[in-house]
């Protein structure tokens, strides 16, 4: 089974601020087979990024995914106010299909 | 627009079967491009992938679970479903079912989601 884990816990910034948000893979995973998604309290997931880096119908370009092998990045370019949630990445190469613990990013 | 609605049991007894519909709307479940999956998520944790259906019927289950979980899938009502057998207060969680690819098993459309609480 693919562990991820995804650092910070928790991230405190401000509106307009740049978040970066990390997911490590326990094994290599093909950029083809990571995706983030945001969650708000009381809500589904929300699909934003697949395939590392393609963003998914409807989310705006202030959202980016990158990263290889290991190593994934999310990142809001610019916080907007509705940004403030739970991220999680989650690996679909192999199954058990595995998600990362999520990252709070709230606000300072 | 693809819509898809869990319905079910808000409570369980201990040792029981948990059942769960997810009824597809806006689109055809028979699609050879799809999956269709179960997800959980217990209070204040993280994301389970409990396992997924083909049209066809064909499944897989997350290994962790696979000896008391079912999934099944009816085409002539758009509907696809989840049996969990044996359940425990640690079962206890929100419910989500979710459309995922083919190929690509990322997850793009989800309910919204059905609380099940174990409890006697």
């Amino acid at each position: 089974e693919i562990v991820l884990t995804q650092s910070p816990g928790t991230l405190s910034l401000s509106p307009g601020e740049r978040a970066t948000l990390s997911c490590r893979a326990s094994q290599s995973v093909s950029s083809s087979y990571l995706a983030w998604y945001q969650q708000k309290p009381g809500q589904a997931p929300r699909l934003l990024i697949y395939g590392t880096s393609t963003r998914a119908t409807g989310i705006p370009d202030r959202f980016s995914g990158s990263g290889a092998g290991t190593d994934f990045t999310l990142t809001i370019s610019r916080l907007e106010p509705e940004d403030f949630a739970v991220y999680y990445c989650q690996q679909y190469v192999s199954s058990p299909f595995t998600f990362g613990p999520g990252t709070k990013v709230d606000i300072k | 627009q693809l819509q898809l609605q869990e319905s079910g049991p808000g409570l369980v007894k201990p040792s029981e079967t948990l059942s769960l519909t997810c009824t597809v709307s806006g689109d055809s479940i028979s699609s050879s491009s799809y999956y269709w999956g179960w997800i959980r998520q217990p209070p204040g944790k993280g994301l389970e992938w409990i396992g997924s259906v083909y049209y066809s019927g064909s499944t897989y289950y997350n290994p962790s679970l696979k000896s008391r979980v079912t999934i099944s899938v009816d085409t002539s009502k758009t509907q696809f479903s989840l049996k969990l057998s044996s359940v425990t207060a640690a079962d206890t969680a929100v419910y989500y079912c979710a459309r995922g690819g083919y190929y690509y098993f990322y997850l793009d459309v989800w309910g919204e989601g059905a609380t099940v609480a174990v409890s006697s």
